[in-house]
């Protein structure tokens, strides 16, 4: 079957940084992606790595092992405008794109 | 501005009602989506449609009715709903239809938010 797991929330400091993780099991895997969702609006495309190793995009940095099935989406220096949900998904080979249920960030001050 | 409008952005319906979703993009896309998001649940995929030929149907119940005319716009016509529809309805596009494994990136609208009375 189809499987990505994510934390339902997550908290953190202003300032800081965090990391927040994807684990998938799919039929295929041809790429994965992030997305930030604000509440009460679209979800925006934050990453794309289809490759193994890091992508580096200003705060936002993505990870992908795709022999171990596992993502991380770091933010760093983080800041107030950052609290949202975070969603992660998974285009199988089937060409579907599978989504997590989303992480909810909160940035506390 | 992601370049993908729906309206209406809030919609209130009995289960007898008959209306519908219009999603418009404007990026030159060839393929466009309807999904559904529930509260605490992943967004699911329903319809796909790819230089105006709908390409998957997710099981998504008759009630739910797409319309493709061109490849910019796309319409999701609703009838006889159910209280358990009620949900944030999403479209999106993409360049090209990610079937073919490219990996498109997909460009969301802000969603209609479906009450269903």
């Amino acid at each position: 079957g189809q499987n990505i797991d994510q934390p339902t929330e997550m908290t953190a400091t202003e300032g800081a940084i965090v990391q927040i993780n994807c684990t998938y099991q799919t039929s295929g895997f041809n790429g994965l992606f992030w997305y930030q969702q604000h509440a009460g609006e679209a979800p925006t495309f934050l990453s794309y790595n289809v490759l193994d190793g890091l992508e580096e995009k200003g705060r936002f940095s993505s990870f992908l092992s795709r022999s171990k099935g596992y993502s991380y989406l770091l933010l760093k220096e983080l800041q107030m405008k950052d609290s949202a949900s975070y969603l992660c998904a998974v285009n199988n080979q089937g060409g579907k794109l599978i989504f997590g249920q989303g992480t909810e960030l909160s940035v506390k001050p | 501005e992601t370049g993908v409008t729906q309206t209406p952005r809030h919609l209130v319906m009995g289960m007898t009602n008959k209306k519908s979703l219009k999603c418009e993009q404007h990026l030159g896309h060839n393929a466009m989506y309807w999904y559904k998001q529930s509260a605490k649940k992943p967004l699911e995929l329903m319809f796909v449609y790819n230089f105006k030929e709908q390409t998957e149907n997710n099981s998504v119940p008759s009630r739910f009715s797409p319309e493709c005319p061109n490849s910019s716009h796309l319409f999701l016509h609703l009838h006889t709903l159910q209280p358990e529809d009620s949900a944030l309805y999403l479209c999106a596009s993409s360049q090209d239809d990610v079937f073919r494994g490219n990996g498109e990136t997909q460009y969301f609208g802000p969603g209609t938010r479906l009450l269903v009375l």
